[in-house]
């Protein structure tokens, strides 16, 4: 039953060392996003695929970088992580319509960073 | 920019009564607003949308109002439980050629037995 799936759901990673999480969905959705997600804060968002067309958002580091070698499939790579990384890491996915953009999200990844 | 606001303290009631959480908004005349649920740990979970044309939309012992005027909507749990403690967020839809939505940072609700 589960539609979005991101592995791991807890993550432990040491300072500086490139980790990468991953998410598939089988909703066949023309759109994944990835959200950074810290304690009592709104999911803020990373950056989005539409289909294969990539966006960053102006403010994501350049530490953080994504992947999404076909439609259900979408990776997220941490290249250097810093204590301030530690957050949860939601994906999700939407099928874009002039009616609705339900965002439909994964179980997220805890990323805690030693 | 479009923004959202979302009461940041937690809301605290008796089980049994009706939970009211409020989403305002500015800058942006959304055709519909979006609630999800969030429980700690876990990804968020789509509630309940409800369109610009509709004042009223129910689903079980939800209900949402939606008042384009004031830019605000109102979610409400009757008969709350204790099962309905979570974060509820309010989304806006994507504006401007975007395809993101805009996320609330969510109101805590703890409902007490």
């Amino acid at each position: 039953d589960a539609m979005v799936i991101q592995n791991p759901r807890y993550q432990v990673t040491q300072f500086g060392k490139p980790v990468t999480l991953s998410c598939s969905q089988t909703l066949n959705h023309n759109v994944m996003y990835w959200y950074q997600q810290k304690s009592s804060q709104a999911p803020k968002l990373l950056f989005h695929y539409y289909d294969k067309d990539f966006n960053n958002e102006a403010d994501t580091p350049d530490n953080f970088q994504s992947r999404r070698p076909n439609t259900s499939f979408c990776f997220l790579d941490i290249r250097s992580p810093g204590l301030g990384d530690a957050a949860m890491y939601l994906c999700a996915t939407s099928r874009i319509s002039g009616r609705n953009t339900e965002a439909f999200f994964g179980q997220g990844t805890r990323l805690t960073v030693v | 920019s479009q923004k959202i606001e979302q009461n940041s303290e937690a809301l605290n009631i008796q089980e049994g009564k009706t939970a009211t959480l409020t989403c305002n908004y500015t800058n942006y005349s959304p055709a519909y607003l979006q609630w999800y649920r969030q429980d700690p740990g876990r990804g968020p979970v789509f509630l309940l949308l409800i369109r610009e044309n509709e004042k009223e939309k129910r689903k079980e012992r939800l209900k949402v109002t939606f008042d384009t005027t004031l830019k605000q909507s109102l979610f409400h749990i009757t008969a709350s439980q204790p099962a309905d403690s979570a974060t509820y967020l309010c989304a806006l839809p994507p504006s401007g050629g975007s395809y993101i939505p805009t996320f609330g940072r969510g109101t805590s609700l703890i409902v007490h037995p």
